[in-house]
């Protein structure tokens, strides 16, 4: 496809299970960003990665989260031991590169986590 | 660090009416400026977006100015359909591309 897509786009996780979230960029794009939306709330930044390097993950809540890009493509989010306060729906984007024109982020449409 | 303020919603207009939502932004350096919209059940859109102070973006009826000297970036719209209705957020992007969000404005407009 043409856009980026995520994977599930729904998961149920009981408190204390290890949950993992894909991303597939639009191919070709070098920058890739993971973000958290709690329910009415703007996204958050979680993490940044530039092809395989993960440059920026300042905003990873705790050390349960998780994220790799081993080929610099397809990107992984995973979170162990899962709380009730991880519940948001986690979204990635992509844009093309860090050159001025480039910097547009497309998103996907996000994987809801609902951890009871 | 960066931050967005947008007006808090919900906004409710008759179909036809003008719309404004204001936004306004801390940054260091010359971030680009974007808004995003989401409308029900659906993922972050980009609506429009401007790189450089004075510049407009433009999209579907929807304008928004870079203005630099009130760091602002309010949306309008000069007449809103009921396809309207969504939740837009303001948004600018830090020199290595990090996207900081304002907390969205819901849009309903009414028939």
């Amino acid at each position: 496809g043409a856009g980026v897509s995520q994977s599930p786009r729904y998961k149920v996780a009981k408190r204390g299970q290890d949950v993992a979230l894909r991303c597939d960029p639009i191919s070709g794009h070098v920058s890739l960003f993971w973000y958290q939306q709690a329910l009415g709330q703007g996204p958050e930044f979680l993490t940044y990665f530039q092809n395989e390097a993960q440059l920026d993950k300042s905003g990873l809540p705790s050390d349960r989260f998780f994220a790799e890009r081993p080929e610099g493509s397809v990107s992984t989010l995973k979170i162990q031991r899962t709380q009730q306060e991880d519940s948001a729906v986690y979204l990635c984007a992509s844009s093309l590169g860090v050159l001025a024109g480039q910097e547009t982020q497309y998103f996907g449409p996000g994987t809801r986590l609902l951890v009871l | 660090g960066d931050s967005v303020t947008q007006m808090e919603g919900p906004v409710t207009l008759s179909e036809e009416a003008f719309l404004t939502i204001n936004c306004t932004y801390t940054a260091t350096g010359y971030p680009s400026l974007f808004w995003y919209v989401q409308y029900p059940g659906e993922g972050l859109q980009l609506l429009l977006k401007a790189t450089k102070a004075d510049d407009k973006g433009s999209n579907k009826g929807f304008e928004a100015t870079y203005r630099k000297e009130t760091t602002s970036f309010h949306l309008e719209k000069g007449s809103v359909q009921v396809s309207d209705s969504a939740v837009y957020f303001c948004a600018l992007s830090s020199p290595y591309q990090k996207v900081t969000f304002g907390t969205g404005t819901k849009l309903q407009v009414i028939p």
